[in-house]
């Protein structure tokens, strides 16, 4: 079964205008860690964020910010005032810790492309 | 620090030929993982290693693939014989600790013809 959903495959929008990518995670650990890494064309995966499960505090880093709700299994990504450059795909992914596996599960991912 | 780092960058080869990718963990991490990712089934974990013990080898896709790491400062991925449904870009990650991000090397893209 697919631990990280990811619905939306691709969004594109124009430059400026913001947009958030949808994650919803399944899992029966309560204790458990949430990543969102961005792969730009080149192809590499950069690392974005962390979360644990114990903390529901919103993140906001520059134009990037996160919403974590344990109440609807989500750990959604937002970026404001979208440039080209955020142009990638973005996956989300969940390590189980607490049943000691610790390899990440990525969802399928989400293909942003912002049009100048 | 120079990151994970991974060789070839890129392989051709051809079916029934073995494969040998290379990966470079960074220094002090002791989880390192080998991912593969196709347009077909995304990002997928093949094994992750911790100090050097394989810990999770059941997404390797079968016996022609095999991985090892012999030390804390390498390993490898090993395809023999290959064949055209390999053909994929195989990532090599480490992380400090189970629970840390995994740091990402920038892939071999292999193709197998």
């Amino acid at each position: 079964a697919q631990k990280v959903t990811q619905a939306q495959t691709e969004i594109s929008v124009v430059e400026k205008e913001d947009v958030t990518l949808d994650c919803v995670y399944e899992t029966r650990d309560t204790t458990y860690y949430l990543f969102w890494y961005k792969q730009p064309p080149s192809g590499e995966l950069v690392f974005l964020i962390r979360r644990n499960s114990f903390d529901e505090q919103n993140e906001i880093s520059g134009r990037y910010s996160w919403n974590f709700q344990k109440s609807t299994s989500s750990f959604n990504f937002t970026i404001t005032a979208s440039q080209v450059v955020d142009s990638a795909v973005y996956f989300c992914a969940l390590s189980e810790a607490g049943l000691n596996d610790y390899k990440l599960s990525f969802g399928t991912g989400t293909t942003v492309t912002v049009r100048a | 620090d120079a990151g994970v780092i991974q060789s070839p960058r890129h392989e051709v080869t051809e079916m029934g030929q073995e494969v040998t990718l290379r990966c470079k963990p960074i220094s002090g991490h002791d989880y390192l993982f080998w991912y593969r990712q196709t347009m077909m089934r995304g990002l997928e974990l093949l094994i992750y290693f911790n100090n050097n013990v394989p810990i999770d080898d059941s997404g390797m896709p079968e016996d022609r693939f095999s991985a090892k790491m012999p030390n804390a400062s390498f390993s490898t991925l090993k395809i023999q014989p290959s064949e055209p449904r390999d053909s994929a870009v195989y990532f090599c990650a480490s992380s400090l600790a189970g629970v840390t991000e995994a740091f990402f090397g920038q892939g071999t893209r292999l193709t197998v013809v």
